[in-house]
């Protein structure tokens, strides 16, 4: 079955902490996305993955395709990073997505 | 240079009736994917559309339909609504040639009462 996991589910930090978010999925994937969504918002596409790491500003992206695992970092967080940040998956051999239950982040000023 | 618009924003309708979401993809890219997110939950796939057909569904009833026009803009249609039906849809459209990045539409939220 293709699963994908996330962690932590909640996170509650403080403004300038530095913030890690995992998801773990279980077989060969074609490309992985990092999303973010502001409550009652649409989705925004943060990175696409599929090997190696990226970077945009504050936020860093790594995925490990061995350890089937991928790491989205904030780093100085700031209040309007507050969101719901999602993992997507797309597996190998299929068009689809499929999206993780998403780690809803608050970061207190 | 627009990205994926999707109309109406929101949408209020009666159990039973039919309604009819709206998506444009962004230009250059000629794949429409659809998705379900319901309240506090993870968007579910719904059915993509490639050359005008519909080419990977996910599971759910017939009464969810679609179509591709030749401008790659699609409709998502669903007839008979039910309360669950009660969601946001999203619009992802991408490049059917290199590494399938995604881009999303804001979302249609639909109400069913």
């Amino acid at each position: 079955k293709n699963e994908v996991e996330q962690s932590p589910q909640n996170l509650t930090a403080q403004e300038g902490e530095f913030i890690t978010i995992n998801c773990s999925y279980s077989v060969g994937i074609s490309a992985l996305h990092w999303l973010q969504q502001h409550p009652g918002g649409g989705i925004v596409s943060l990175f696409m993955l599929s090997s190696g790491k990226k970077k945009h500003g504050r936020l860093i992206a790594t995925i490990n395709i061995q350890e089937k695992h991928s790491s989205l970092h904030i780093t100085a967080s700031h209040p309007r990073d507050s969101a719901v940040y999602i993992c997507a998956v797309r597996f190998s051999g299929t068009y689809k997505y499929i999206f993780g239950t998403g780690t809803r982040l608050k970061v207190l000023a | 240079d627009a990205g994926v618009t999707q109309s109406p924003t929101h949408l209020i309708k009666t159990r039973g009736q039919q309604v009819t979401l709206r998506c444009s993809p962004k230009s250059g890219h000629d794949t429409v994917s659809w998705y379900q997110q319901a309240l506090g939950q993870g968007p579910q796939f719904i059915f993509q559309y490639y050359e005008e057909e519909e080419r990977q569904r996910g599971n759910f009833p017939d009464r969810f339909s679609g179509h591709q026009f030749p401008n790659y803009s699609s409709e998502l249609n669903v007839n008979a609504l039910l309360l669950g039906d009660s969601a946001l849809y999203l619009c992802a459209s991408s490049r059917s040639t290199g590494n399938y990045g995604y881009t999303f539409g804001s979302g249609t939220r639909l109400t069913v009462v």
